[in-house]
């Protein structure tokens, strides 16, 4: 199975910050990585789907990049709804696997 | 619009039986790509189970393979996952969900509201 990481676990940010996330793959996933964010008590809200296209709907302060085993996901300023838990989600192969999370709170 | 709305959780003992259904409006199941995600309490999201848009194609974690069944009911729109010999360590919100545009490299697009299933005893 592919293993997915994410770094940091958690970063506490103010109102305007840029945000960097990254989701590194245990072997090469070519651009198959989605992008997730989760407020408590709700269902995920997909982001980002192949690496860097934005899903219908997202807020352009949200892009994503990379390919093969490195991605990142950015929040160019961020804003006061967008404090949640974020997740990457490898698409190339199954078992298909989440990284464990990382929680973007209050500076 | 798509709708996706999960039923059938509860409280189950261990090495019990559950049967998750997630009734699908909005499109038609036959034609699209389906998956069941779960969130054990306070933890990360764990993808579970697929389907392919044939019916035929089933996919599953190693965690639940053996134990747990995908499947669908076209003439009802509904989307199951049987779950038996439950354990402890599934306990979790389970959330059906539908593959992005039928493209299972794209993701997961839309998401049920979820159900809880407790195993204790």
């Amino acid at each position: 199975d592919i293993q997915m990481t994410q770094s940091p676990s958690s970063v506490s940010a103010s109102v305007g910050d840029r945000v960097t996330i990254t989701c590194r793959a245990s072997q090469g996933i070519s651009r198959y990585l989605a992008w997730y964010q989760q407020k408590p008590g709700k269902a995920p809200k997909l982001l980002i789907f192949a690496a860097s296209s934005l899903e219908s709907g997202v807020p352009s302060r949200f892009s994503g990049s990379g390919s093969g085993t490195d991605f990142t996901l950015t929040i160019s300023s961020l804003q006061p709804e967008d404090f949640a838990t974020y997740y990457c989600q490898q698409a190339d192969s199954f078992p298909f696997t989440f990284g464990p999370g990382t929680k973007v709170d209050v500076k | 619009e798509v709708n996706l709305l999960e039923s059938g959780g509860g409280l189950v003992q261990p090495g019990g039986s559950l049967r998750l259904s997630c009734a699908a409006s909005g499109f038609t199941l036959s034609s699209y790509a389906m998956s069941w995600v779960r969130q054990a309490p306070g933890k990360g999201l764990e993808w579970v189970s697929a389907l392919g848009p044939s019916g035929d194609d089933t996919y599953y974690a190693g965690s639940v393979r053996g134990r747990f069944t995908i499947s669908r009911d076209i003439s009802k729109n509904t989307l199951y996952l049987q779950m038996n010999s439950l354990r402890a360590g599934d306990t979790a919100v389970y959330y059906c969900a539908q593959v992005c545009r039928n493209n299972w490299n794209y993701g997961l697009c839309n998401w049920g509201q979820g159900t809880l299933v407790t195993v204790s005893s």
